[in-house]
């Protein structure tokens, strides 16, 4: 099946900080989204993003499904940031979602 | 008010018990989901649902069963509880028609099975 990887594992970061969290899968895909969750458990969309571009405040993630990478960009970062980010895409002619295992941030202040 | 609502939040039981976990939603969504986490890893896909006739099974359904009640209701259920059933439980929701579409998931709920 189709593998989600994701980098860096753990990421450490002073509050206003720039950050780029990366998603890689194994094989072509027509959705990916990112999630949060918070350092309470709740799990929140952040981005439906096939392909392409979006921004919505401070995060920005852009997906590059021909070469099967997707980027979340965090800009700004402020201590409610911190949390566990995870990809998650489509297993190939499933409703199986694969999520990666996800980039643990950390914002100090 | 939340759109996908779980209960309870957190339960503890015993080796052995029947436990079922809830979940609503009012965005109107005909798929539901049901997902358990563990530390460290991401989110597994229990069992889902298309519509109130429709069940599959996930990639880690055995020791597990669900029940669609209605559009709006999808309950999961630990026939005999076993300690390795220990996570964090999640159910989302997505819209019909397109099943790729983003899903949308509840609060969660922790249980722990001593």
């Amino acid at each position: 099946g189709i593998q989600v990887e994701q980098s860096p594992p753990d990421l450490i970061l002073q509050e206003g900080a720039n950050s780029t969290l990366r998603c890689n899968f194994s094989d072509s895909v027509n959705n990916l989204q990112w999630f949060h969750q918070n350092p309470w458990g709740q799990l929140i969309n952040l981005f439906y993003i096939p392909s392409g571009t979006k921004q919505n405040g401070r995060l920005s993630a852009t997906t590059v499904a021909t070469e099967r990478y997707s980027l979340l960009y965090i800009s700004s970062s402020q201590t409610t940031d911190s949390g566990v980010y995870f990809c998650a895409v489509p297993q190939g002619g499933s409703e199986k979602l694969v999520f990666g295992k996800g980039t643990k941030l950390t914002v100090n202040p | 008010d939340a759109d996908v609502t779980q209960t309870p939040r957190n339960r503890i039981t015993k080796t052995g018990k029947r436990i079922m976990l809830e979940c609503s939603q009012t965005k109107g969504h005909d798929r539901m989901y049901w997902y358990r986490q563990d530390p460290g890893l991401g989110l597994r896909l229990i069992y889902y649902s298309f519509d109130v006739k429709d069940i599959n099974k996930g990639e880690i359904s055995d020791g597990y069963s669900v029940s669609r009640q209605a559009q709006a209701k999808f309950s999961l259920s630990l026939e005999s509880a076993i300690p390795n059933q220990t996570a964090l439980y999640f159910c989302a929701t997505s819209a019909g028609g397109v099943w790729w579409e983003t899903q949308y998931f509840g609060p969660g709920t922790r249980l722990l099975v001593l």
